[in-house]
C-alpha cells in the first residue's frame, strides 16, 4: 500500500520563487491536512479539506494556498518563498464518518523538506 | 481541544517496558487520547487512541484514569527502534479531525 506520497522530498528554492508540494492518498479518505513542523517543534496545520472542492484555514495559513479537485491530491501552493518558510512539511489524511462521528488516525506523509534561501 | 503536559525526556532500557505519561486535567466528555510517535525525521506514525476504556493493540496499551485526567501509554518491550518522539493529543472524536502538536516526550531507547 502507497498509502500518503508526498513529492519532492527535498527542495532549494530562492526567495520570491513559487512551487507546489504534492500529496497524494490512496486510501479513498476524506479528509487531507497539510502541516510544517520547524526544527524541535511540534506540527503545526496549514490548511485542510474536508472534501473534494472543499478546502479551509488552519492554523498558519498565510503565505499558502491548496486546492481540492479530487479526493486523492492535495496540493500545497508557495506563491512567494520567504526564508520563514523554511520547514518540513507534512501532507496527512483521514476517514471521518460525519453521520456516525468517527474518529478515525490520520496517516502521514514522509515530509518534504524545503529550504528558501 | 484540551492541553496536554508530557515529560521533555526519558530513557528505557531495551527489552523492558517504557511507560509514557501525560496529563490532560481539562479533558472534556467528548474528547478521545490520541498517540502518535515520530521517529527521526519521518512522518508522526499513529499508535493508539482511546475514550474511557484501556485500549492494547499490536503496537502498545494505553491506560486512561478513571477520571480521565491522565493516561499513560505502555510500550511492553521496548527496542532501539521505538526511539522516538511520542506524542500525546487530545480532540473530539468527530467531524474536522484536528491535531494540535505539542513538544512531545523525547523516548530513547538504550542496550
Amino acid at each position: 500500500n502507497a498509502g500518503v506520497t508526498q513529492t519532492p522530498k527535498f527542495r532549494i528554492l530562492k526567495i520570491g520563487q513559487s512551487m507546489t508540494l504534492q500529496c497524494a492518498q490512496d486510501m479513498n479518505h476524506n479528509y487531507m491536512y497539510w502541516y510544517r513542523q520547524d526544527p524541535g517543534m511540534g506540527l503545526k496545520l496549514i490548511y485542510y479539506s474536508v472534501g473534494a472542492g472543499i478546502t479551509d484555514k488552519g492554523e498558519v495559513p498565510n503565505g499558502y494556498n491548496v486546492s481540492r479537485s479530487t479526493t486523492e491530491d492535495f496540493p500545497l501552493r508557495l506563491e512567494l518563498a520567504a526564508p520563514s518558510q523554511t520547514s518540513v512539511y507534512f501532507c496527512a489524511s483521514s476517514y471521518s464518518d460525519r453521520l456516525y462521528h468517527s474518529n478515525q488516525p490520520q496517516h502521514f506523509g514522509d515530509g518534504t523538506r524545503l529550504s528558501i534561501l | 481541544d484540551a492541553k496536554t503536559t508530557q515529560p521533555t525526556s526519558m530513557d528505557c532500557a531495551e527489552g523492558r517496558a517504557a511507560n509514557l505519561p501525560c496529563n490532560h486535567s481539562t479533558i472534556s466528555g467528548n474528547e478521545y487520547v490520541y498517540w502518535y510517535r515520530q521517529i527521526h525525521s519521518q512522518g508522526p506514525q499513529y499508535i493508539i487512541h482511546g475514550l474511557k476504556n484501556n485500549e492494547t493493540n499490536e503496537m502498545a496499551s494505553l491506560i486512561i484514569t478513571e477520571d480521565r485526567k491522565s493516561s499513560t501509554l505502555i510500550l511492553p518491550h521496548a527496542t532501539l527502534r521505538d526511539t522516538a518522539v511520542y506524542y500525546c493529543i487530545v480532540r473530539v472524536g468527530s467531524g474536522y479531525n484536528k491535531l494540535i502538536f505539542g513538544a512531545g516526550t523525547r523516548l530513547a531507547v538504550h542496550p
